[in-house]
């Protein structure tokens, strides 16, 4: 988890309120992704970033935008937070595409529950 | 869709032996893997990775195997120790970047 952070750890909402987590690193990396964990899915992208303001979506975009205004912040905002987008959140980052560097670093996750 | 599984959703080994842990995955052109751990309450941490164009890879106490034939990748543990307890992901690489997950195995060494 060495220089990426995430907030809140955890938090509890209510359906319709929005809810914004907040990535932050101090790797200088190009690549910042947004992850969900849930029981019998493993990780599904939500939503990555290729650079300051460059966004797109990934697998489970549906309800979450996200904002990257600078390199070390990656926001990922719920408008209205519904019970489905209960889970554990997961910001990772990653230094280039290429072959020689695919891999990506976790934080330490968020747990968001929308009672 | 594409998608990489695993065979086993636990594995239990005592202190000491070898751990293997399985992966299957589906996409052919699918050109790098990598295996994670995640202990319990954090985020997943990259343990090996492997290229499509080798057919094993070691690091310290853990060994990657990689067959293209039956798309088939596995992660060997030695000496498997207390602290290796925890859930086991692989990932493959076949959108340029984006990894895709499978659901990960949960391993337990017995003291």
């Amino acid at each position: 988890d060495a220089g990426i952070t995430q907030s809140p750890r955890h938090k509890v909402t209510e359906t319709g309120t929005p809810v914004t987590l907040r990535c932050h690193q101090t790797e200088n990396h190009r690549y910042m992704y947004w992850y969900r964990q849930d029981p019998g899915h493993g990780l599904r992208l939500i939503h990555y970033s290729y650079g300051v303001k460059d966004t797109d979506k990934g697998e489970v975009s549906d309800g979450y935008s996200v904002s990257r205004s600078k390199t070390e912040d990656f926001l990922l905002t719920l408008e209205s937070a519904t019970s489905s987008q209960t889970s554990v959140y997961f910001c990772a980052i990653s230094e280039s595409r290429t072959l020689s560097s695919y891999e990506q670093y976790f934080g330490p996750g968020t747990r968001l529950t929308v009672t | 869709g594409e998608s990489v599984g695993l065979h086993l959703p636990t594995l239990s080994v005592q202190e000491g032996d070898n751990s293997i842990i399985n992966c299957a995955y589906s996409n052919s052109a699918s050109d790098y893997f990598i295996w994670y751990k995640q202990e319990s309450g954090k985020g997943p941490q990259f343990i090996i990775d492997i290229r499509s164009n080798m057919d094993k890879r070691q690091g310290q106490r853990v060994t990657v195997l990689l067959n293209k034939t039956v798309k088939h990748l596995s992660l060997q543990i030695a000496a498997t120790q207390p602290g290796d307890s925890a859930v086991y992901f692989c990932a493959e690489n076949n959108q340029g970047g984006k990894l895709i997950f499978g659901q990960g195995t949960e391993l337990s060494v017995k003291p």
